[in-house]
């Protein structure tokens, strides 16, 4: 079962370059999430897709872009990184924006020099 | 403000011995609780949960115990194995609209020494 898949899993990207984290679940879900995870810190929610189609932002939008492309895939884009942007993201899914489960992706680990 | 904190970040304990991890949280709109457990180099995945209106939720070796008038909830594990050594999660739900809104703590690295 891959259940939630994104890529890449390591990055290193220079100040001021773009990039695209990719996720996809195959579970079904309507819902899909976005999350970051820095140290001693608790995972902070990015951006939410509710349903196909939809996008809302989450507690730290500042600097992400999102796009729902089909019930499968989230994407996550940075388009200008910033130091404060090395952590560790997380994407995750759940059936519908309403269940109290979600389910992780194995994560991204990007570092901005 | 951190709404939901995890004062603990590490807490060791010798194997078959119960391992107590703390969570406590400052909003009275949350209803949902969960803990996750992660390991190095994997995503969180779900462990057990409770709903505000229960008090106790036991799944094998692992309960958790909510106390809604101090705003308190706990993971046991009774026994603790080597296997349990991860960071736990304590999360927290509230309905915003039609959509939940998951609070994270900022974890506890349990070691459970062999």
């Amino acid at each position: 079962n891959a259940g939630v898949t994104q890529t890449p899993k390591f990055q290193v990207l220079k100040t001021g370059q773009s990039m695209t984290l990719q996720c996809a679940q195959d579970m079904n879900h309507n819902s899909m999430y976005w999350y970051r995870q820095d140290p001693g810190m608790g995972l902070r929610l990015i951006y939410y897709s509710a349903s196909e189609g939809t996008t809302d932002k989450g507690e730290v939008p500042n600097g992400y872009n999102v796009s729902r492309l089909n019930k499968r895939e989230f994407s996550l884009r940075l388009e200008s990184a910033a130091p404060s942007q090395t952590s560790v993201y997380f994407c995750a899914s759940s059936e519908w924006v309403g269940s109290n489960t979600i389910y992780f992706g194995e994560g991204s680990w990007l570092t901005v020099v | 403000d951190q709404q939901v904190k995890q004062n603990s970040p590490s807490l060791s304990v010798q194997e078959g011995r119960i391992s107590i991890l703390n969570c406590d949280y400052t909003n009275s709109m949350f209803d949902y609780f969960l803990w996750y457990k992660k390991y190095p180099a994997e995503g969180p995945t779900f462990l057990i949960s409770i709903s505000s209106i229960k008090d106790k939720n036991e799944d094998g070796r692992f309960t958790v115990f909510l106390n809604k008038s101090a705003k308190h909830l706990s993971l046991h594990i009774v026994p603790s194995q080597p296997g349990d050594s991860a960071v736990y999660f304590c999360a927290a739900s509230s309905l915003s609209g039609s959509a939940r809104q998951l609070t994270f703590g900022s974890g506890t690295q349990l070691t459970v020494l062999p």
